[in-house]
């Protein structure tokens, strides 16, 4: 999406923490969401954060969110094979989601 | 609870000719998409209910794109005709209302020959 910035592949040894960055263009998002995607299936909504936080945790997962830079970081625990897989960022503004264009993470044995 | 459902899952035609997806919601959600998801990129909205209203088709080539959601449930996207460029992956979400995280459907591939 052209309003919503990932970079393309991250490649990460199982067991490390993966780290997966999205930049993003309106200042006045309400929500920001990952979501992930495996191959032959829709979008599996992972955790999402309201733009008056900066932070949110959920088990293996923890969301960081700079408004100031318009920056949004979503890093994976103790990474496992099962989470390789195209991982989107969003923002919503008034109900309506721009979608990056996704970051394939690779989790090596 | 029951995931949102999407049929066929595949769908190949040749262009010109017409198509159509059907979407059931989870049970209760008032608000409806269709997205287009081209391979490597991520979903771009065509077109969005609150019940059987729209309340955002910007997005949706109306030429040759249609989608109605009569009863406030189920929803039909088609397209008629079929160029091309529209092999993709066809995606319907819902959401509890508008401004709620949206959970989607496996998805429809259609592919144009």
């Amino acid at each position: 999406g052209e309003d919503v910035e990932q970079s393309l592949f991250l490649s990460v040894r199982e067991g490390d923490s993966s780290v997966i960055n999205c930049t993003y263009t309106d200042s006045s998002s309400t929500y920001l969401y990952w979501y992930k995607q495996e191959p032959g299936a829709g979008l599996q909504l992972l955790t999402y954060i309201f733009s008056n936080m900066d932070m949110k945790q959920d088990q293996r997962l923890t969301v960081l969110l700079n408004k100031k830079d318009k920056h949004l970081s979503l890093r994976i625990a103790d990474t496992q094979t099962g989470d390789s897989a195209i991982y989107f960022c969003a923002e919503s503004m008034e109900s309506k989601s721009t979608f990056g264009d996704g970051t394939t993470l690779t989790v090596k044995p | 609870e029951a995931g949102v459902a999407q049929s066929p899952r595949y769908k190949i035609i040749e262009k010109r000719q017409s198509v159509a997806f059907w979407c059931n919601p989870i049970s209760g959600h008032a608000t409806l998409y269709w997205y287009q998801q081209i391979l490597g990129q991520g979903p771009k909205l065509l077109i969005q209910f609150q019940n059987n209203g729209v309340v955002d088709d910007s997005q949706l080539p109306k030429d040759r794109f249609s989608a109605e959601r009569l009863k406030g449930v189920d929803s039909t996207l088609k397209i008629q005709p079929a160029k091309l460029e529209d092999s993709a992956v066809y995606l319907c979400a819902s959401s509890l209302a508008r401004d709620q995280p949206q959970h989607f459907g496996d998805g429809t591939r259609l592919s144009i020959l």
